[in-house]
């Protein structure tokens, strides 16, 4: 079955501490993604791995950073995490970063108090 | 920047009913992607399309690149169907999303 994972699917922190989100497919995609969702909005680009070792920044990169070890484990890292990153987060693959379709985990929702 | 409009905001349908979502784009896009985030939060993959139209079970869609719109149509629609649809294109590797549609789906 093809699919995309996250854990933890659910995290409290308080600001100042450091957070780590996890993402895998078993799908053998060479792009992943992470994004953030705040409240009635659409999903905002946080950074893209074009494969290991090859990540870029999104649209909203400050305050994060990923790494990507292994083409089917990608992990968003938050130093010192602040209660503006309180949001939905969700990871995504896709085959390639040209033209090719994205799919996603099912989000973690992070909350810094 | 390149944009995607989605109307509209919000829509109230009764069961057995149906109607149609638009997505317009400023500029050209590659392909459109629609999605339905369900009541739990998860994004459900309903089409990809780099042109032309698909239909899966009671959705069809069609996406125009050379007049830059992409709709979604649901027909006789159940009370599953509640939830926030939301378009995204393909543009220069990134998706560019839509603000949503919110679906509720009326006995």
């Amino acid at each position: 079955d093809m699919k995309v994972t996250q854990m933890p699917r659910y995290l409290i922190k308080r600001m100042g501490e450091n957070v780590l989100l996890e993402c895998g497919q078993d799908m053998s995609h060479e792009t992943m993604y992470w994004y953030r969702q705040d409240p009635g909005l659409g999903l905002q680009l946080i950074y893209i791995s074009y494969d290991v070792d090859s990540n870029s920044e999104g649209d909203i990169p400050k305050g994060y950073r990923v790494s990507r070890k292994k083409r089917e484990h990608f992990s968003l890292i938050l130093d010192s995490a602040k209660t503006n990153q309180t949001s939905v987060y969700f990871c995504a693959s896709s085959l390639t970063g040209d033209y090719a379709e994205q799919f996603f985990g099912p989000g973690t929702r992070l909350t810094v108090l | 920047g390149d944009q995607v409009e989605q109307s509209p905001s919000a829509l109230s349908l009764h069961e057995g009913t149906g109607s149609a979502l638009r997505c317009n784009f400023t500029t050209t896009m590659r392909a459109v992607q629609w999605f339905q985030q369900n009541s739990r939060g998860s994004l459900i993959n309903l089409f990809y399309l780099a042109s032309g139209t698909k239909e899966n079970g009671r959705l069809k869609s069609t996406f125009n690149s050379k007049e830059s719109y992409s709709t979604l149509h649901i027909r006789d629609a159940q009370l599953e169907d509640s939830g926030t649809y939301f378009c995204a294109a393909d543009s220069n590797y990134q998706l560019i999303w839509g603000s949503g549609t919110k679906l509720i789906i009326k006995p």
